[in-house]
């Protein structure tokens, strides 16, 4: 069965100092693996795609890294900010015909404090 | 602004009611979906489109109707809405195989 679960499920960090979110996956046939921003009450905003070659692509104070071998993936959040409190979903493709197939993992919830 | 466009917001339905969750988008993306978000669970797919005229069903279709007869919306139907229903709704784009999705800002539903 495809699946993806991340942990830790909530996080509390004070502005300024980093985190790391985890993601380990099971799905086949593996596409590609995406991280994604929720903001309450909002849709999920693409911080990053990784191929299967890709170990590791930044956007800002984003950095993800994906080990296809161990099928584990990392979230890194550098000098946290207010803003950076969300959700954040790790999202697996799997392409077994045309299309993608996206499989959700549940998130994990940050919340940054001053 | 381009992007996802999404309503209602928010909408309250009696038990048995019908009602339509209107999609519309401006990128000229191909492929347009409908997910649910439940809480502790991962957004699950209901219905998709890879064309206008072309649609198909996802992980959760029961009770949902969908139709694409533009490039740009992609209404999805409920039909007799049922407590079961009551979750937030996203619509999302994306022009193809492999690339970025771009979702909706969603729409709370509650089924009373």
């Amino acid at each position: 069965k495809n699946q993806v679960e991340q942990s830790p499920q909530s996080l509390i960090i004070l502005e300024g100092k980093n985190c790391t979110l985890q993601c380990n996956y099971t799905v086949s046939p593996f596409s590609n693996l995406r991280w994604y921003k929720q903001d309450t009450g909002r849709g999920p905003v693409s911080l990053t795609i990784m191929t299967f070659s890709e170990n590791t692509k930044s956007n800002g104070r984003y950095t993800a890294t994906l080990d296809a071998d161990t099928k584990q993936s990392s979230l890194h959040i550098t000098a946290s900010q207010l803003s950076d409190s969300a959700s954040y979903i790790c999202v697996v493709s799997a392409t077994p015909w045309g299309t993608d197939k996206l499989i959700f993992g549940t998130g994990t919830r940050l919340q940054v404090f001053p | 602004n381009a992007g996802v466009t999404q309503t209602p917001k928010f909408q309250v339905l009696k038990t048995g009611q019908s009602m339509t969750l209107q999609c519309a988008q401006d990128m000229n993306h191909e492929y347009m979906s409908w997910y649910r978000q439940d809480p502790g669970m991962g957004l699950r797919l209901i219905h998709y489109s890879v064309g206008a005229g072309i649609t198909d069903q996802g992980e959760v279709p029961n009770g949902y109707n969908v139709s694409r007869s533009t490039t740009e919306d992609f209404p999805l139907r409920l039909l007799s809405a049922a407590p079961s229903q009551t979750s937030v709704y996203f619509c999302a784009s994306s022009s193809g195989r492999g690339a970025g999705y771009t979702f909706g800002s969603g729409t709370r539903l509650t089924v009373v």
